[in-house]
């Protein structure tokens, strides 16, 4: 199994370019969730989905979309990029709300 | 609003001691707690969970503990090698199976020096 997988691993924006990040799990996990990481803030979540076409917000969702059409996939999409939006995202997974996440490697997003 | 503190921020000893990383949480309602391994570069490990019934959790040289009354957890790590060098994470899930939120605390750096 490859696990979580996430790409691209280092992307560049301008202001207000849109882009998605992608994410994928082959572990047949239903849970699956996008999380932010950013110095001296932790991990916080951006949006979390508890199956195939069911997605909710997390803490931080502006400026954020998600969709859900498979198990296997997770886009993140950003629809106009803004500066406060440079972080590192991370993509997890797990079986069920109550077990173990696994995390891809993350994406190191910069907006300029 | 739950908020997750670890303490130290970061913390250095030298190979082959033993130590303990703390995790505080304000709300005890909590249904698990999960400690995690981040290396530089890397996404996240999960090292182990305990759910909100436990005390503690053990694999190999790590043991996990948690008093949710007190709103705390401890990660041991017994005889320590430069490999455990990395940021360890701790966070609770408040929701159950119900979601998949985790509130995260902000880490504790550890360095093994050889």
């Amino acid at each position: 199994n490859a696990g979580v997988t996430q790409t691209p691993k280092f992307q560049v924006l301008k202001t207000g370019q849109s882009m998605t990040l992608q994410c994928a799990q082959d572990m047949n996990h239903e849970y699956m969730s996008w999380y932010r990481q950013d110095p001296g803030m932790g991990l916080r979540l951006i949006h979390y989905s508890v199956g195939a076409g069911i997605t909710d917000q997390g803490e931080v969702p502006n400026g954020y979309n998600v969709s859900r059409s498979t198990t296997e996939d997770f886009p993140l999409r950003l629809l106009s990029a803004a500066p406060s939006q440079t972080s590192v995202y991370f993509c997890a997974s797990s079986p069920t709300g109550l077990e173990k996440q696994f995390f891809g490697p993350g994406t190191r997003l910069t907006v300029l | 609003k739950q908020e997750v503190t670890q303490i130290p921020a970061a913390l250095s000893v030298p190979e082959g001691e033993n130590l303990v990383l703390n995790c505080s949480f304000t709300d005890s309602a909590i249904y698990n707690l999960q400690w995690f391994r981040q290396d530089p570069g890397k996404g996240l490990t999960s090292l182990l969970l305990i759910q909100s019934s436990q005390r503690e959790q053990t694999s190999g040289r790590l043991n996990a503990s948690l008093d949710k009354s007190s709103g705390r957890s401890t990660l041991y790590i017994a005889a320590s090698q430069p490999g455990d060098s990395a940021t360890y994470l701790c966070a609770v899930d408040l929701y159950g199976g119900a979601t998949n939120k985790l509130i995260f605390g902000t880490g504790t750096l550890l360095a093994v020096q050889p």
